[in-house]
C-alpha cells in the first residue's frame, strides 16, 4: 500500500518569495515515482512536475522543483518566485512499480496555496 | 491538440436516479482513469482501462458504480441509484500508456444528488 501525507493545509506566500510544499510518503515499492499537480478554482489537474526514486538529481521545471530526499521519504516542492497566479490547491501523488500501485496514482489531501500582492 | 474532455460539466440528480458521466481521453492514449474527488479531499482511484478492457475496478466504492470504454476511446462511468454520498467531483484521465508518468486529467464533472 502507499500513502501519501501533506501535513499543510494551508500556506501563505508573499508574491515574489519562494515557498515551500511539504510531501512524505510511504511505500513498499523498491521503485516509484512521485508527482505534483496544481488544481485551480477551475477544477483541472494540471501537472506540474515528476520525479523517479533512482533519479540522481532533483527534477526541476521552470520555477519548480523538487526537493527530494529519499532516505526521509519526502519529496518537497518548491516555488521560487511566486505570483499569483499561483494560488490554487497542490496536490502531492505517487504511483508505485508493482501490482496495482504500478498504474494507479495515490494523492495527498492537498495544501491550499494563497499568493499575498 | 485536444485534451481530456469530459461531460457533463455539472449534475445535479436527484437520489435514487441513475447517472453517466462521459470521457474523451486524448486521441491515442490506451490508458484511460476515473478517480473521485470529494470535497476538501485528495483524488481516490475508482477504475482503470487499458484499451477496452478493465483489469482493475477493485477502486469502485459499491456495485452501484460501474464503467465501460468502447473503441479504445470514450469511457461511461455509471451510477446507478445515486445516494447523497455520491455528490463528489469525478475526474477521468489518460496517458499514452499505463506505464507512463504523467497522467492527463480532464475538467471533472462535479455531480449533486439532492
Amino acid at each position: 500500500a502507499q500513502k501519501i501525507t501533506q501535513t499543510q493545509p494551508g500556506m501563505f506566500v508573499q508574491e515574489k518569495e519562494a515557498v515551500t510544499l511539504d510531501c512524505t510518503y510511504d511505500t513498499s515499492d523498491p521503485s516509484y515515482g512521485l508527482f505534483w499537480y496544481k488544481q485551480p478554482s477551475s477544477g483541472e489537474m494540471i501537472f506540474l512536475i515528476y520525479q523517479g526514486s533512482y533519479d540522481q538529481q532533483n527534477a526541476t521545471e521552470g520555477r519548480y522543483s523538487l526537493n527530494f530526499q529519499k532516505a526521509r521519504k519526502s519529496a518537497n516542492l518548491v516555488i521560487s518566485a511566486s505570483q499569483l497566479g499561483d494560488s490554487a490547491m497542490y496536490f502531492c501523488a505517487m504511483r508505485g512499480d508493482s501490482g496495482a500501485g504500478s498504474y494507479q496514482l495515490t494523492f495527498g489531501k492537498g495544501t491550499k496555496l494563497s499568493v499575498i500582492p | 491538440g485536444a485534451g481530456v474532455s469530459q461531460s457533463p460539466s455539472n449534475k445535479v440528480t436527484e437520489k435514487g436516479k441513475d447517472v453517466e458521466l462521459r470521457c474523451d481521453p486524448i486521441s491515442g492514449h490506451t490508458a484511460l482513469y476515473w478517480y473521485r474527488q470529494r470535497l476538501g479531499q485528495g483524488l481516490e482511484f475508482l477504475i482503470y482501462f487499458q484499451g477496452n478492457s478493465a483489469p482493475d475496478k477493485s477502486g469502485l466504492p459499491s456495485d452501484r458504480f460501474s464503467a465501460e470504454r468502447t473503441g479504445e476511446s470514450v469511457s461511461t462511468l455509471t451510477i446507478q441509484r445515486t445516494q447523497q454520498e455520491d455528490s463528489a467531483v469525478y475526474l477521468c484521465a489518460s496517458s499514452p500508456h499505463y506505464w507512463l508518468s504523467e497522467q492527463y486529467f480532464g475538467p471533472g464533472t462535479r455531480l449533486t444528488v439532492t
